[in-house]
């Protein structure tokens, strides 16, 4: 599994973008890049997965550079309720494999 | 159903006290897995269930910890012997595995204290 590094905290100010790197240097051809949010007292949910250059959904942007040992999570004019722990994970997609969390990126906005 | 499900949310045991935790997965989902979080950390992988078979402990703690999902869909997490060590969210996960990416959805967790 690859091991993935990021920070272990960020504060931003409200309306700000708020970008968040994560570095995984052992990643595997096959890996995918994912990203959850986890609040207080919930459960992680998915926020955005790929495998190379850019993704944009509704909630964020991931951008993955070409050599893919690191990627970027990028959240547009971040509110109050962005406040959360997000979490960066690289494993195969299109099968089960066991992934491992790490300690996640806390992100205080401010207002 | 609309999301996973777990129950009880909050439990309280004393040590030594057997405690049962329930998952109810979305509907239709093959895949179950079972998380311990515990506080300020990310979660930490138990086991995982591909329908009703279970295809890796290899997260279990100890054999005082066991997981069954007899008919392929609802899970129950079963801590024998409580220990203090134990006091944790529980969190169970489920995903449809398929050609496209295996997105894992959880649900809101059983926060256990063993006192």
């Amino acid at each position: 599994l690859a091991k993935t590094t990021q920070p272990i905290s960020m504060d931003s100010y409200e309306g700000q973008e708020v970008n968040i790197t994560c570095s995984h240097n052992n990643i595997a051809t096959n890996d995918y890049i994912t990203w959850y949010q986890q609040f207080p007292s919930q459960g992680p949910r998915f926020i955005i997965q790929g495998y190379k250059t850019k993704v944009t959904n509704e909630v964020a942007s991931l951008f993955i550079p070409a050599d893919r040992k690191s990627s970027t999570l990028s959240l547009p004019r971040v509110s109050l309720s962005d406040t959360a722990v997000y979490y960066c994970l690289v494993g195969f997609s299109g099968g089960y494999q066991k992934v491992t969390f790490g300690t996640g990126t806390k992100l205080q906005v401010i207002p | 159903g609309a999301g996973v499900s777990q129950s009880p949310r909050y439990k309280v045991a004393k040590r030594g006290q057997d405690v049962a935790l329930r998952c109810d997965p979305i509907s239709g989902h093959v895949s179950l897995f079972w998380y311990q979080q515990a506080l300020g950390q990310g979660p930490e992988f138990l086991t995982y269930f591909q329908n009703e078979a279970q295809l890796d402990k290899s997260g279990l703690p100890s054999d005082r910890f066991f997981a069954e999902r007899p008919e392929g869909s609802v899970s129950t997490l079963k801590i024998q012997r409580t220990q203090q060590e134990d006091s944790a969210v529980y969190l169970c996960a489920s995903s449809s595995p398929g050609a496209a990416k295996e997105t894992q959805y959880f649900g809101p967790g059983t926060r256990l204290l063993v006192l």
